[in-house]
Order: structure tokens, then C-alpha cells, then sequence
């Protein structure tokens, strides 16, 4: 099975920073691959699909890059609203396997 | 607007059975695949299962291979998660969640709410 590895599992930032998240396949995924943001206590939100396919609704401030096995989430400039746990999934083939999380959180 | 209702949640024994249920409205049911996503008290989402929207192809994790089966009745507009053989790792809030585009390989844009399975003893 592709495993699919998130850096940093968690981090640190202040309004207004550049957020960097990356997301790992094991074996090449193309471009199957989407992002998603929990936020405590709530259900998990759909951001990025096809790896750099913004969502209907979600702010310009997320972007995705990437193909093959690596993968980044940016947060151009993160806002307050932006606390959350984020997750990459590969959708390419069962197992639909997500990362582990990244929390990000405020300094 | 895209609805997704899970039910049939509750606390089961080691051992035992339950079925989740999901129902949908808001789309046209039939022509989308969809998922079940589960979540342990205070971990990460793992995924469990997935059927086309026909019904004719499901999918499953290693973890619940053979213990559980993802069905739907487009007729009414319903998933079903019949889970067996339950062990506590299977504690977890179930998720039922919609696949963006027809087929399975896709994003899952609509989550429902979420039903909590406890087993324990």
C-alpha cells in the first residue's frame, strides 16, 4: 500500500506568516491528491483536490503544488480562522490513505 | 444543499455487531461514490470504505476487510456500514462523506456530522 507522510505534524506561526505544509507518497500518486482542514470540533473541510485545485468557497490564500510523491500546502498568510489540523489524502487507489495531520496553531 | 445524516452510532461489546446508516439528500444520489471515514478519540482520519454509485464496487481497508460491509440503496437515498466482529480499535467517530465528482477517485467535498461507535466491555 502507498503510505502517505506529513511534515511537520504540527507547528507554530503569527498572523500574517507564509505556511508551508508537505505531504509524501510512497510511490508515484500523479496528481490524486487532496487536502483537507479540520478545525476543533468540527468536521473535516475539502481545500485542494487534484493537488492544486482550489475548492469552491475556500480562500485564495490556500494554494497546493506538486505531482508524483511530493506535495505542499501553502497558507500565503495565515489568518486567525486558519487554526486547524490539515490533512493530505491520495485518492488514486484504495486504500484511500490520509497523512497523519499537521496542526497549526498560533506562537 | 448537500445533506449527510449518519445514525446508528452507540456502545457495543468486543465481539459484536452494528450497522451505520447515512442518508442523503440535496444531490443526485446515485451518481455520486461514497465513503466512510472514521476518526479515534483524539487521532487523525482514517479511511474505512468506499462504493461506486452504482453499488457494484466497494472498497475496504485492510483493518475491517472481511468484518465490515459498505451497501446503498439508491432508492432511498441511503448508505449502510454493517460492522461485525467490532474491537476496540474500531472505537471512533464514523463519518459518511461524498465523493466530489462520479467516480471514487476524487476529493470528498460533503461530510455529515459524524456518528460515535464505543466498544468496550
Amino acid at each position: 500500500d502507498i503510505q502517505m507522510t506529513q511534515s511537520p505534524s504540527s507547528l507554530s506561526a503569527s498572523v500574517g506568516d507564509r505556511v508551508t505544509i508537505t505531504c509524501r507518497a510512497s510511490q508515484d500518486i500523479s496528481n490524486y491528491l487532496a487536502w483537507y482542514q479540520q478545525k476543533p470540533g468540527n468536521v473535516p473541510k475539502l481545500l485542494i483536490f487534484a493537488a492544486s485545485t482550489l475548492q469552491s468557497g475556500v480562500p485564495s490564500r490556500f494554494s497546493g503544488s506538486g505531482s508524483g510523491t511530493d506535495f505542499t500546502l501553502t497558507i500565503s498568510s495565515l489568518q486567525p480562522e486558519d487554526v486547524a489540523t490539515y490533512y493530505c489524502q491520495k485518492y488514486i487507489s484504495a486504500p484511500r490513505t490520509f497523512g497523519q495531520g499537521t496542526k497549526v496553531d498560533f506562537k | 444543499e448537500v445533506q449527510l445524516l449518519e445514525s446508528g452510532g452507540g456502545l457495543v461489546q468486543p465481539g459484536g455487531s452494528l450497522r451505520l446508516s447515512c442518508a442523503a439528500s440535496g444531490f443526485s444520489f446515485s451518481g455520486y461514490a461514497m465513503n466512510w471515514v472514521r476518526q479515534a478519540p483524539g487521532k487523525g482520519l482514517e479511511w474505512v470504505s468506499g462504493v461506486s454509485g452504482s453499488g457494484d464496487s466497494t472498497y475496504y481497508a485492510d483493518s475491517v476487510k472481511g468484518r465490515f460491509t459498505f451497501s446503498r440503496d439508491n432508492s432511498k437515498n441511503t448508505l449502510f456500514l454493517q460492522m461485525n466482529s467490532l474491537r476496540a480499535e474500531d472505537t471512533a467517530v464514523y463519518y459518511c462523506a461524498k465523493s466530489r465528482g462520479g467516480g471514487v477517485s476524487d476529493g470528498y467535498d460533503c461530510w455529515g456530522q459524524g456518528t460515535l461507535v464505543i466498544v468496550s466491555s
